[in-house]
């Protein structure tokens, strides 16, 4: 996973916006996504976004992608304590294979 | 029911001992993964395998083989458990390219593997 890179913690107070970065080498990239860990689970993929797209909008969800960067976010509006959770961004290379970040750990306190 | 699932969901071992892990699937897909978490260090690809007749080595293989067994089943092993191999393991699946979210990956829960 060096090659996509995420801070390891992000806190936010409940009914805040989270918004979690991440940064990718491969501007061949076709996909790039997000998986949420909640505690005691396995990954889950959230969303995701087409290299094509620049965002992509699901419910609380906002995905930006900012190709000319190789950056990726992910906002949550109005984030919940159960949004707490580590959310990992992968990017899809020619290898069908995801490359996955390191994870942000999500707190989110009252 | 899960679609996959792993056995065992926690093991503690001793250095030197030999442990399979198993996973076993009930979506359909021929693209199974083994992946280490480790905090701080995310996932790291172990071994993968695209169909029952293809094995490939991930970016830490060293220390670990697989099987795969069939369609529906990919377990790991650990020849001679070692402290460093402390960590979460986890099996995946995907369809093949193409299919639904190109390449989206299932996850099993986890087994929590200590070696002393």
């Amino acid at each position: 996973g060096e090659d996509v890179e995420q801070s390891l913690f992000l806190s936010v107070r409940e009914g805040d916006s989270s918004v979690i970065n991440c940064t990718y080498t491969d501007s061949s990239s076709t996909y790039l996504y997000w998986y949420k860990q909640e505690p005691g689970a396995g990954l889950q993929l959230l969303t995701y976004i087409f290299s094509n797209m620049d965002m992509k909008q699901d419910q609380r969800l906002t995905v930006l992608l900012n190709k000319k960067d190789k950056h990726l976010s992910l906002r949550i509006a109005d984030t919940q304590t159960g949004d707490s959770a580590i959310y990992f961004c992968a990017e899809k290379r020619g290898s069908y294979i995801p490359t996955f970040g390191r994870g942000t750990s999500l707190i989110v306190h009252p | 029911d899960a679609d996959v699932t792993q056995t065992p969901r926690n093991r503690i071992t001793k250095t030197g001992k030999r442990i399979m892990l198993e996973c076993s699937q009930t979506k359909g897909h021929d693209r199974m993964y083994w992946y280490r978490q480790d905090p701080g260090l995310g996932l790291r690809l172990i071994y993968y395998s695209f169909d029952v007749k293809d094995i490939n080595k991930g970016e830490i293989s060293d220390g670990y083989s697989v099987s795969r067994q069939a369609q529906a089943k990919f377990s790991l092993s650990l020849e001679s458990a070692i402290p460093n191999q402390t960590a979460l393991y986890f099996c995946a699946t995907s369809d093949a390219p193409g299919q639904g979210i190109d390449n989206e990956q299932f996850f099993g829960p986890g087994t929590r593997l200590t070696v002393l």
